[in-house]
């Protein structure tokens, strides 16, 4: 599986825009990019995903660079609820299977 | 619809003992999988079930087996326990209709003395 590289922690701004990166340098053309985030002492939450259109949902946007060798989060305005370790995933479109290959995530830290 | 429930929440062993968790997944989800997280090696997958077969396997020792029932439910189980098994215990489901989101309980946590 490829692997995917993210910063360890990051700082926001309550009610301002995040931009959470994610490179992914060895991505095929068959992975697809999954988001999840953890927010403390919860069990992992699905976030987003996309494969080579930007997405956009209720939770946040992910915008996908044109040589897919990367990827950001974005979170339009942040709230103290979004303090979470974000994790960027990528995940074949063959896999048919549940399997999730996490990596260390970026650590979102949110201030009033 | 109720979410992914995981019993027992906490649960504290001596080495040498074995445990059993227990998983059920969201009504109408025949997928449920397992994964450890601890804070040296982050979330590692286990093994995943699908309609009472083991589809896919993580790098673990054979002490970690799991199963699953026909009503779904998981459960998993680690015999002759060691203090490296200390960890938070995580079972996700997944559905035909959210084929790419997985659902996640709140977790066993596990501690072994």
């Amino acid at each position: 599986d490829a692997k995917t590289t993210q910063p360890n922690s990051m700082e926001s701004n309550e009610e301002e825009p995040v931009h959470l990166p994610c490179n992914h340098s060895t991505i095929s053309g068959t992975d697809y990019i999954h988001w999840y985030r953890q927010l403390p002492s919860q069990g992992p939450e699905y976030v987003i995903h996309g494969l080579t259109s930007n997405v956009n949902n209720r939770m946040a946007s992910l915008a996908i660079a044109e040589d897919r060798k990367s990827s950001t989060l974005i979170l339009h305005r942040a709230t103290l609820r979004d303090a979470a370790v974000y994790y960027c995933i990528l995940r074949d479109v063959g896999n048919q299977g549940g399997k999730l290959i996490f990596g260390q995530g970026t650590e979102l830290s949110v201030k009033p | 619809k109720a979410g992914v429930t995981q019993t027992p929440r906490y649960l504290i062993k001596t080495r040498g003992q074995q445990v059993t968790l227990s998983c059920s997944p969201i009504s109408g989800h025949r997928s449920v999988s397992w994964y450890q997280q601890t804070p040296g090696q982050g979330l590692q997958f286990l093994f995943e079930y699908f309609s009472e077969t083991q589809r896919n396997k993580g790098n673990f020792p054979g002490r970690f087996s799991g199963r699953q029932f026909s009503n779904s439910r998981s459960e998993m189980n680690v015999s002759t326990l060691e203090l490296g098994d200390s960890a938070l215990y995580l079972c996700a489901s997944r559905g035909a209709a959210t084929y790419n989101e997985q659902f996640f309980g709140p977790g066993t946590r596990l501690t072994v003395l």
